[in-house]
């Protein structure tokens, strides 16, 4: 069984610029998630996705980030314009129809806003 | 709000040992609890869930424990490998908006 594909695994940008992620869930899962993790902290959720529909994106900063589930497959993560503490690893994970089945992870992206 | 703690921060132990890493929430009202590895530069690979009905699960040399009333879960390592040095995360699902809580995670370090 395929993982949970990511691209691009790393982007270096200058603060102002935008910035796309790409995620591909593990096929059959509904649920798809984006986090944002700073170096050295734990993952901090920013996007859950019931197929298509958005079910929590209360800590997403919505004046600069922006994500869409097309289909209720592939996701993308958009920040415009990214700022110098966007700097961080985003990870997007699926699961089967939540809340009971656990999350697998994809590798993740490595952004560096300079 | 659901607050995820974890104790030690950092662990460095002889090759051979058993270790036992924590973890505390604040809100018992939990769907289940997760524990996740990390290596450097890498994803998170999931070692184990417990649903809140659980009071324990088992792979291999793991052991998960979750006492919901105490808000405590401990990841149970046998007889710990080099490779087994990683950041050990611990993740809980509330039962409100469902969201997903990580902790800061153990940095373990297993020498040889």
């Amino acid at each position: 069984e395929a993982g949970v594909a990511q691209s691009p695994r790393y982007k270096i940008i200058e603060k102002r610029q935008s910035v796309a992620f790409w995620c591909n869930p593990i096929s059959g899962h509904a649920t798809l998630y984006w986090y944002q993790q700073i170096l050295g902290q734990g993952p901090k959720l920013l996007i859950q996705f019931q197929n298509n529909g958005v079910v929590d994106d209360s800590q997403l900063p919505k004046d600069r980030f922006s994500a869409e589930r097309l289909k209720g497959v592939d996701s993308t993560l958009k920040i415009q314009p990214a700022k110098l503490e966007d700097s961080a690893v985003y990870l997007c994970a699926s699961s089967l129809v939540d809340p009971y089945n656990e999350q697998f992870f994809g590798p993740g992206t490595r952004l560096t806003v300079l | 709000k659901q607050e995820v703690t974890q104790i030690p921060a950092a662990l460095s132990v002889p090759e051979g040992e058993n270790l036992v890493l924590n973890c505390s929430f604040t809100d018992s009202a939990i769907y289940n609890l997760q524990w996740f590895r990390q290596d450097p530069g890498k994803g998170l690979t999931s070692l184990l869930l417990i649903q809140s009905s659980q009071r324990e699960q088992t792979s291999g040399r793991l052991n998960a424990s979750l006492d919901k009333s105490s808000g405590r879960s401990t990841l149970y390592i046998a007889a710990s490998q080099p490779g087994d040095s990683a950041t050990y995360l611990c993740a809980v699902r509330d039962n409100y908006g469902q969201n997903f809580v990580f902790g800061p995670g153990t940095r373990l370090s297993v020498l040889p």
